[in-house]
């Protein structure tokens, strides 16, 4: 069966611009949740949702936000770029949550300059 | 709040050398716990996990032992492989609101395996 898909793989951008990175999770997978990977913080967790609603939220600030569609993909969107954001952002697919364990995409490497 | 410390690397080890990388935890309740690895340039994919107290998992010749008297879910190997280059996370399920909606995650441990 088909993975996750995140969708671009690379993006520069530059600071006050706003970025939407998209994730297609695995098929019949209802939960997707989003990480931010950072070398000095480490895997820092964005949100998560389930049929299209957010359960569940980090401690980012509101120029993180995300949705997600009927069809279970997702979006996240950072606005108003700062040079912190620079991060690889990974989308993680699950039938119904972290304890059912993830199915990782590849991620999104963002570099805002 | 729920945290997970791992080992600190680079770890560098020769081919068929035993492998360990310690993880411990501190969490309310019983978390499950989980391994999972990051070959270079890809995202992470489970490893193996464990459920409850005294469950192995265990995957591709890698194990670990969810120990709840030492709070400890140590990954081992009995004989690396160069292709066992990668960075590897140990994780906990955050049982807060009563839902596993995050993983709780150490921050590594890189691991190089030379010829």
């Amino acid at each position: 069966k088909a993975g996750v898909t995140q969708t671009p793989r690379y993006l520069i951008k530059t600071r006050g611009q706003q970025v939407t990175l998209s994730c297609s999770p695995i098929s019949g997978h209802r939960s997707v949740s989003w990480y931010q990977q950072t070398p000095g913080q480490g895997l820092q967790f964005l949100f998560e949702y389930f049929s299209e609603t957010q359960r569940n939220k980090g401690n980012f600030p509101g120029r993180f936000s995300g949705r997600q569609f009927s069809n279970s993909r997702s979006e996240m969107n950072v606005s108003t770029l700062e040079l912190g954001d620079s991060a690889l952002y990974l989308c993680a697919s699950s039938l119904a949550g972290a304890a059912y364990g993830y199915t990782f995409g590849s991620g999104t490497r963002l570099t805002v300059v | 709040g729920d945290s997970v410390t791992q080992m600190e690397g680079p770890v560098t080890l020769s081919e068929e050398a035993f492998l360990t990388i310690n993880c411990t935890y501190t969490a309310t309740g019983y978390p499950s716990l989980f391994w999972y690895v990051q070959y270079p340039g890809e995202g992470l994919q489970l490893l193996l996990k464990a459920t409850k107290a005294d469950d192995k998992g265990s995957n591709k010749g890698f194990e670990a032992t969810y120990r709840k008297e030492t709070t400890s879910f140590h990954l081992e190997k009995g004989s690396v492989q160069v292709s066992d280059s990668a960075v590897y996370f140990c994780a906990l399920s955050d049982r807060n609101a009563g839902n596993n909606r995050k993983l709780i995650w150490g921050l590594g441990t890189s691991l190089a395996v030379n010829p």
